[in-house]
């Protein structure tokens, strides 16, 4: 099993649509996780941290479920700007974190 | 607040030339670290450092040198560039969290 999986997509979502992604990670040990927005050809920006039940901000919610071993992102009511690549992140030891290959999102008028 | 840079942005270089890739951060965060991101692979770990002098490698550590003589600076060589290293260039930081923070990128072809 890989460390880090996400279905790569894409996601394709009208506006105003709901949209969920899941993360699937592997070392159980692990306490904290992350979610981070990556836009077309540019650097990755950190978007949500999950540390323990789940974490809400605004429009997204990130959600943990430690017995599967996976991590959620869900957006609602989706705008054209939420249009990305949004990549789920595990950190390991020595703050090296482990990046999945990122799940692609595009939102259509 | 500069926050972290990369430079070059874009660069075009031949095969078997030293490319020097240039990553500043003005935070003084303690871990620096250096990426490629590939089609198909995500972003893949190349060498990364936990202060300054102090440097490891990744995933991917072949074909690249690093050093880290200041603790804002943390350069990326490649001593003799080849094509499968045609890529995006991401330098990252932090400070002992787990949040890393990116630079812009470079955007390295290897003709």
């Amino acid at each position: 099993r890989k460390e880090v999986e996400q279905d790569p997509g894409p996601f394709n979502v009208p506006e105003g649509a709901t949209v969920a992604f899941n993360c699937t990670y592997s070392n159980s040990a692990s306490q904290s996780f992350f979610w981070y927005r990556q836009d077309c050809r540019k650097e990755p920006k950190l978007l949500m941290s999950v540390y323990s039940s789940g974490n809400e901000d605004g429009r997204f919610t990130a959600q943990l479920n430690r017995a599967s071993q996976y991590i959620s992102l869900l957006i609602r009511d989706s705008k054209l700007s939420d249009s990305a690549t949004y990549l789920c992140v595990v950190p390991g030891g020595s703050y090296i974190p482990t990046f999945g290959r990122g799940t692609s999102l595009i939102v259509h008028p | 607040d500069a926050g972290i840079t990369q430079s070059p942005r874009y660069k075009i270089t031949e095969t078997g030339r030293q490319v020097t890739l240039m990553c500043h951060q003005t935070w003084s965060h303690s871990y620096m670290f250096w990426y490629r991101q590939d089609l198909g692979h995500g972003l893949r770990l190349i060498y990364y450092s936990a202060a300054a002098d102090i440097t490891d490698k990744g995933e991917v550590p072949d074909g690249y040198v690093v050093s880290r003589s200041k603790t804002e600076n943390f350069p990326l060589t490649l001593e003799s560039a080849t094509r499968s290293q045609t890529s995006v260039y991401f330098c990252a930081s932090t400070e002992e969290t787990n949040t890393q923070y990116f630079g812009p990128g470079t955007r390295l072809t290897v003709l």
